[in-house]
């Protein structure tokens, strides 16, 4: 079993729609990472978090230390949303990262 | 604007061959990562160094090692290419417990 499990691996969604992504992780975190990958493109880090939420513009990500879980939430989707959404998480005190195998996110309009 | 920069985008090799993968950030950061992204796989660690001349292990670093001789600086070496090293490679910084700040990636195609 993972240590970061995400789901759903694939999600399709019509233009304007409310789209949640899950992340739960096995391991004990210092910090959950969310990232996005463009088809052919770099990765771009969207939210690090260790507890409650954060907001950037259309992007909400979310973070349940006892629970073990996060959400991203993505409002009023748009085509240009269409990536590979990652989440990843430090364990401990380490800098290097534990990736979830991500979500493949498509908006059609 | 932050950067961290591969040297290839896309990079076609011979098996046996000795293959360098070059990576350099300008923002001072101590942590650089390489990884590699398969297909169904995900990212996984191959090395990273926390500081110039050291650098540890990930999880998959069989066949590869590492150069750190100045901060910004952070090579990859295939020291004998394989079919199966064929991959996206990625290579990524970060300050701290920070966020990541990722290369574009190179696509290494070993034949």
């Amino acid at each position: 079993k993972n240590e970061v499990e995400q789901s759903p691996q694939n999600l399709t969604a019509q233009e304007g729609e409310f789209i949640t992504i899950n992340c739960s992780y096995s391991v004990g975190i210092s910090a959950l990472h969310w990232l996005q990958q463009h088809p052919g493109g770099g990765i771009v880090s969207l939210f690090m978090l260790s507890s409650g939420k954060k907001k950037h513009g259309r992007l909400i990500a979310t973070i349940n230390i006892q629970e073990k879980h996060s959400s991203l939430h993505i409002t009023a989707s748009h085509p240009r949303d269409s990536a590979v959404y990652i989440c990843a998480v430090n364990t401990g005190t380490a800098s290097k990262l534990t990736f979830g195998t991500g979500t493949r996110l498509q908006v059609t309009l | 604007d932050v950067k961290v920069t591969q040297s290839s985008r896309y990079l076609v090799k011979r098996t046996g061959e000795k293959v360098f993968l070059e990576c350099v950030q300008d923002m001072d950061h101590e942590n650089m990562f390489w990884y590699r992204q398969d297909p169904g796989l995900g990212l996984r660690l191959i090395y990273f160094s926390y500081d110039v001349k050291m650098k540890e292990k990930g999880d998959i670093p069989e066949g590869y090692s590492v150069s750190r001789e100045k901060k910004e600086r952070f090579s990859l070496i295939l020291e004998s290419a394989s079919t199966n090293q064929t991959s996206m490679y990625l290579c990524a910084s970060s300050f701290g417990l920070g966020k990541l700040f990722f290369g574009s990636g190179t696509q290494l195609s070993v034949l």
